[in-house]
């Protein structure tokens, strides 16, 4: 049971252009989300955050918005630049019980020249 | 920086071996975690470690044991290795509840034939 989806396994985008990555959860008790990014053999890095007290986190061209009502989120590039493409993982958590996320599946990102 | 290392970038094991997997953090971390990541199923929780001989099982523990003798070590152990293991194994950190992100080892590339 997928309580975290990414139902879209890859995107492309022009650099330059606005990147929107989406996620959907079905757990009603995660109150806290996160997108990581991982590249080829390397583990995934911390990208930004978002507690379910607001609708949107914004650091630097990065942008998530969390629409708690449809139990989605999605991640804004912009601008996407060719350094973006990697695996964009959403993870969601319930802070009042245990510290583990539960990942989505991913979404490839490619940003082309 | 925290650092997360995982002692072997890529293992090649026969089914039926026992495999161990080494993770070592240097931050004095509480939380430890083991994942393992598929094509199309993104990461799944193995088993965490919330301090020293404690584990719970998280998602997917079927097969897997794990060992938390001193803070900084987390050992999954694969105690009869079989084809459908094989996988990126990911192990992470962190110090709180997560919503600092977690921190990711470069992963270890099993695979059982």
């Amino acid at each position: 049971d997928q309580q975290v989806k990414q139902n879209s396994p890859s995107l492309s985008v022009q650099e330059g252009r606005i990147s929107i990555l989406n996620c959907d959860y079905t757990n009603s008790m995660f109150d806290y989300f996160l997108w990581y990014k991982k590249y080829p053999a390397e583990g995934p890095t911390f990208l930004i955050s978002i507690s379910s007290i607001k609708d949107k986190n914004e650091d630097g061209r990065f942008t998530v918005f969390l629409n708690k009502s449809a139990k989605h989120l999605s991640l804004h590039i912009v601008p996407s630049q060719p350094g973006d493409s990697a695996v964009y993982f959403c993870a969601a958590t319930n802070t009042g019980t245990a510290s583990k996320l539960t990942f989505g599946t991913g979404t490839r990102l490619q940003v082309t020249l | 920086d925290v650092k997360v290392t995982q002692s072997s970038r890529y293992l090649v094991k026969r089914t039926g071996e026992k495999v161990f997997l080494e993770c070592v953090q240097d931050m004095d971390h509480e939380n430890m975690f083991w994942y393992r990541q598929d094509p199309g199923l993104g990461l799944r929780l193995i088993y965490f470690s919330y301090d020293v001989k404690m584990k719970e099982k998280g998602d997917i523990p079927e097969g897997y044991s794990v060992s938390r003798e001193k803070k900084e070590r987390f050992s999954l152990i694969l105690e009869s290795a079989s084809t459908n293991q094989t996988s990126m194994y990911l192990c992470a950190s962190t110090l709180d509840q997560g919503m600092d992100g977690y921190t990711f080892g470069s992963g270890t590339r099993l695979t059982v034939v």
